[in-house]
Formats: structure tokens, C-alpha cells, sequence
């Protein structure tokens, strides 16, 4: 089936660096789609989603910018801190449908 | 407020045992999903409840998995004779039509 993937499985950045994390979708129906954060231990957090009527959007140090030509999400993460550390995910929906597909993630690792 | 809760955090139990892990969603959400993580691994979806609805059970690998939903609120996930390769973090999340899945932090299971 169609399924959704990363480029880099991991990102070493310095703090005060921005970050990107990337991701490829292949589903063209596809026109919803979340980051989730998921630090050790913890279940995944939502972080900003985004809708296939828009091509960017705006949170509090993040940004999602979604290019449908090429099926590509990337979430950029702007002033990076040691507490941005963790995986990364990318996942989609099918507006109506029930599930989410998730990518692999990628691993931030974030250095003082 | 109040999350996602997952119960028991952790479980270890033998080869052929069944096991049941409980997800508490958020109040008022309708939505309720399972999902299983294996190390390094992303989210592969098991089942879905929506309301009153049949419940979508398409990702249960083997019909060693059950789940159901009492009240529309807490939600059991069953494996029976459980196998090593069921070892995994199993996720639970809840959710408001048209939002996005909160997840809790997971009951990790270990299969001996």
C-alpha cells in the first residue's frame, strides 16, 4: 500500500540552529497530514497539522510547509532547543477515513 | 487537564498468556485508536472506534487481537496467547471529529 516516509533518519543540529525534517508522501489522496514529537517513554505529541487547501502554516517556533506537486512535508523548527530533542513523525489522512498512516521518524538530537 | 490514560505502563508475561492493557480517553472524545510501535518502528494502526459505529478492526494482525469499547469511553485491548513478536509499545488515542488524535504515553509489552 501507499505509505508515507523520511529522508534522514537523523538530524544533529546546534542549539540555536534551525532545524528541517522532511518528508515524502506518496498517497495523492492524501489531504491532511500532523507532526507529531514522541520523546523516550512518552506517546507522541501533537505538534501542527495542515490541510492540502494550504501550503504553510505557522505555530509557535514551527512551521509546515506542504508542497502537493511533490508530495513533500517538511516541518521547520526555528531557534532549536536541547528540549526539541526526540523523534520526529509525519503522518497522513484521508479526510472521512478513520486512520492515520505514519512515516518512520526522524530522530532530532539537539547539542548545547 | 486531564489526557489519554494508559494502564498498565508496563507489562511483562509469559509465552501463550493473554493480556489486557486499558486506554481511558479524553472526556468527550469520540474517537478512540490503537496503535502498535515497535522499537524504532513507527505507528502501525490496529482499530478504530467512532461512536456507536461496528468498529473498524482492519489492522488487527491476527485474530489473536480483540478490542472493545464499553460506554463509549474506556476502551480493552486483548491479546490472547500472546507471542514474541506481539513485544511493543501499544498506543492508545482519542479524539473530536475533524481534530487530531491525542495519544497517552502507552503500555509497553514484553513477551517472554
Amino acid at each position: 500500500g501507499e505509505s508515507v516516509g523520511l529522508h534522514l533518519p537523523t538530524l544533529s543540529v546546534q542549539e540555536g540552529d534551525n532545524s528541517i525534517i522532511n518528508c515524502a508522501y506518496s498517497n495523492s489522496a492524501s489531504d491532511y497530514f500532523i507532526w507529531y514529537k514522541q520523546e523516550s517513554g512518552k506517546g507522541p505529541q501533537f505538534i501542527i497539522d495542515i490541510r492540502s487547501n494550504m501550503d504553510k502554516r505557522q505555530g509557535q517556533r514551527v512551521t509546515v510547509l506542504l508542497n502537493k506537486t511533490v508530495k513533500h512535508l517538511s516541518l521547520q523548527i526555528a531557534a532549536t532547543q536541547p528540549g526539541d530533542s526526540a523523534v520526529y513523525f509525519c503522518a497522513e489522512n484521508i479526510v472521512g477515513y478513520s486512520t492515520l498512516t505514519f512515516g518512520k521518524g526522524t530522530m532530532l538530537l539537539v547539542s548545547p | 487537564g486531564a489526557g489519554v490514560s494508559q494502564s498498565p505502563s508496563n507489562k511483562v508475561t509469559e509465552k501463550g498468556k493473554d493480556v489486557e492493557l486499558r486506554c481511558d480517553p479524553i472526556s468527550g472524545h469520540t474517537a478512540l485508536y490503537w496503535y502498535r510501535q515497535s522499537l524504532g518502528q513507527g505507528l502501525e494502526f490496529l482499530i478504530y472506534f467512532q461512536g456507536n459505529s461496528a468498529p473498524d478492526k482492519s489492522g488487527l494482525p491476527s485474530d489473536r487481537f480483540s478490542a472493545e469499547r464499553t460506554g463509549g469511553s474506556v476502551s480493552t485491548l486483548t491479546i490472547q496467547r500472546t507471542q514474541q513478536e506481539d513485544s511493543a509499545v501499544y498506543l492508545c488515542a482519542s479524539s473530536r471529529p475533524g481534530s487530531p488524535q491525542h495519544f497517552g504515553d502507552g503500555t509497553r509489552l514484553s513477551i517472554l
